[in-house]
């Protein structure tokens, strides 16, 4: 299984960039890296996803090491409405496994 | 983007009843389905995957006569809980793809179905 590992929490101060890690060191040539994130007791939201290249759109910047073990999602200016739980993702077989996510909690 | 939608929000039922679940693709056709729950502060657990016209493929561990999968049109996936008992109790989501299940393109995630047996 193509886990991922995210570190539990973090903070950021609202404006700032908020860089959420995840290491996916057994990630196969194949395997796409997805975020998503999830506010309270709602259905996760796609943020974005990428093989190998970085990718960036209106909501984010994903920045994934040449090795693809690592990949970093970039927001780049973090509000309180950003407060949630960033899963990150690597897809097998057509389908999302969610680990446990990083709560990231934006304060002012 | 695309949009998929869960009936009903929430649910409460008592104990030893059937209940059922709606997921529909609103914007495009979703050859597969999957179908999540989420126990309170915990992550979503993947319960199933479900392909239009064919029987779904349940993941380990989840009973597929407990929890009866039907995606009879490539916008309707319907999740049955049969016989619920409180341990049932849980937020169970669907999510949809265009097209056959690969490890590209993005996978849309209703809102949820909140389950709560009494």
């Amino acid at each position: 299984d193509a886990k991922t590992t995210q570190p539990p929490s973090m903070d950021c101060a609202e404006g700032r960039a908020a860089n959420l890690p995840c290491n996916h060191s057994t990630i196969s040539g194949n395997e796409y890296v997805y975020w998503y994130r999830q506010i309270h007791s709602q259905g996760p939201q796609y943020i974005i996803h990428g093989l190998k290249n970085n990718e960036t759109n209106e909501m984010a910047s994903l920045i994934i090491t040449e090795d693809r073990k690592s990949s970093t999602l970039i927001l780049p200016h973090a509000t309180l409405r950003d407060t949630a739980v960033y899963y990150c993702i690597v897809r097998r077989w057509g389908k999302l496994t969610f680990g446990q996510g990083t709560i990231l909690t934006v304060h002012p | 983007g695309a949009v998929v939608s869960q009936h009903p929000s929430w649910v409460i039922c008592k104990s030893g009843t059937s209940v059922k679940i709606e997921c529909r693709s609103l914007d495009f056709q979703a050859t597969t389905m999957f179908w999540y729950r989420q126990f309170p502060k915990q992550s979503l657990m993947l319960m199933a995957t479900s392909n239009e016209g064919s029987k779904a493929t349940y993941e380990q561990g989840v009973e597929k006569d407990k929890f009866l999968i039907n995606h009879a049109s490539l916008t309707l996936s319907t999740l049955t809980v049969t016989s619920a008992h409180p341990e049932d109790s849980s937020f169970y989501i669907c999510s949809a793809t265009p097209g056959l299940a690969a490890n590209t393109g993005e996978l849309f995630f209703g809102e949820g179905s909140r389950l709560t047996v009494l």
